[in-house]
């Protein structure tokens, strides 16, 4: 059964950073793409950032691009996401998908997730 | 990366159908058939139900379905049944290995 549990989720003031992480268990996570969505409060699920099954090519929404780094430990099954610069509009529930297989793949599994909350 | 739209609610009466639209543009749905459907319970991790535009995968009951025509998607639920009542998100694929999701609709089952 495939599983994902996202950590590190915690109340940060504005500008500072967090690290994010995604334990896989039940596959073979190092053969497929990988990726971060978000729900700000009240809000929908917004795209964040893929990366591929190698680790190699990482691609990120405008609105992340540049603060945000996407990477994968694949000898630890784990999947992280650095977000540095934080912003209040930051400020969401952090899921942790794999897509079926490549990065342009739909996702098939979704972690449960982990809050994080930028306020000062 | 504009989000799609969708209807932020829609309801109907157990045994009713009722449909879900997710209106795009040429660059994200219309461009692809890569549109997927997600169902999402309060406080829950989303749910696969809709793949590929018209693809439902295994354990997915058959009242669900999907369809596309031009730059909006569609996801119909037919049987309406009272566990059918959650969130529904679009997603698309948008090019360049981007993503772009619906703002989400809320079901009512009355």
């Amino acid at each position: 059964e495939v599983q994902l549990l996202e950590s590190g989720g915690d109340l940060v003031q504005p500008g500072g950073s967090l690290r994010l992480s995604c334990a896989a268990s039940g596959y073979t996570s190092s053969s497929y793409a990988m990726a971060w969505v978000r729900q700000a409060p009240g809000k929908g699920l917004e795209w964040v950032s893929s990366i591929s099954a190698t680790g190699r090519s990482a691609y990120y929404a405008d609105s992340v691009k540049g603060r945000f780094t996407i990477s994968r430990d694949n000898s630890k099954n784990t999947l992280y996401l650095q977000m540095n610069s934080l912003r209040a509009e930051d400020t969401a529930i952090y899921y942790c998908a794999k897509h079926l297989v490549g990065a342009n793949s739909y996702f098939d599994y979704w972690g449960q997730g982990t809050l994080v909350t930028v306020s000062s | 990366q504009s989000a799609l739209t969708q209807p932020r609610s829609v309801s109907g009466s157990p045994g009713q159908s009722v449909t879900i639209s997710c209106t795009g543009t040429s660059s994200d749905v219309g461009g692809y058939n890569y549109v997927s459907w997600y169902q999402k319970y309060p406080g829950k991790a989303p749910k696969l139900i809709i793949n590929d535009v018209t693809k439902r995968p295994s354990g997915v009951p058959d009242r669900f379905s999907g369809s596309k025509s031009g730059n909006t998607a569609s996801l119909t639920i037919s049987g309406l049944q009272a566990e059918d009542e959650a969130d529904y998100y679009c997603c698309s694929y948008a090019g360049t290995y981007t993503w772009v999701f619906g703002g989400g609709t809320e079901l009512t089952v009355l």
